[in-house]
């Protein structure tokens, strides 16, 4: 089934250390996105990319990282620039054929 | 830019009954929108969307939702809820052929029945 992998679940790290949340899809989608969720907050967008070795910031990019080097993988970096990285995260893609967007089943990041 | 609000943070109802939950965008051009629904524990899944037409536009699990563009709304609503319609409501917009063609998502309404 085509669909969009996050990994890992549950995610611990140290405060003052990079980390690097995994997005993998095999749907063919062009675009993708990454996402922050805060309760009360909704969604908040990082990063987006449109296509291959392209992407930009959305909305709360700082302290954050990614790259686009396969069209299958964008992966998120939360690096020690990033005040309050503990939060629930969501990956997505977009399929322009018919604006349906799939979500992936999160990574909750905790940084004690 | 756009944003979307929606009304209530928090909603509690007996069930059987009516649901109406509000939510309002701020974009001057064409908007497709969308409600989705996130289950205790589980991943966003789509209820509904908007691109054009008919602006009553019906969803699964008895949802639907009506876009008045006057008003810059696109409230859900369903006439009898259940005990598993307990989650939590996102509305959210994008603008077609934009840059991003990300989603705006509101901050969210947790909804929880009461058996």
């Amino acid at each position: 089934d085509g669909g969009i992998t996050q990994s890992p679940k549950y995610l611990f790290r140290k405060e003052g250390q990079n980390v690097t949340l995994s997005c993998e899809q095999n749907l063919n989608h062009d675009a993708m996105y990454w996402y922050r969720q805060d309760p009360g907050q909704g969604l908040r967008l990082i990063y987006y990319s449109q296509i291959v070795n392209d992407f930009q910031k959305g909305d709360i990019a700082e302290g954050y990282s990614v790259s686009r080097e396969k069209k299958e993988s964008f992966p998120l970096t939360v690096t020690s620039a990033q005040k309050n990285p503990t939060a629930f995260y969501l990956c997505a893609s977009l399929d322009r054929d018919t604006y349906g967007y799939t979500f992936g089943s999160g990574t909750r990041l905790t940084v004690v | 830019a756009q944003s979307v609000s929606q009304h209530n943070h928090h909603v509690i109802l007996s069930e059987a009954a009516s649901l109406e939950l509000g939510c309002n965008y701020s974009y001057g051009g064409t908007v497709n929108l969308f409600w989705y629904v996130q289950y205790p524990g589980q991943h966003l899944q789509l209820l509904l969307k908007y691109f054009s037409g008919d602006p009553l536009v019906k969803g699964i699990k008895g949802f639907e939702a009506e876009f008045i563009k006057s008003k810059f709304s696109f409230n859900l609503r369903k006439p009898s809820v259940q005990w598993s319609d307990t989650a939590e409501y996102f509305c959210a917009v994008n603008a077609p052929g934009g840059g991003a063609d990300g989603l705006t998502f509101g901050k969210g309404t947790h909804l929880i029945i009461q058996p």
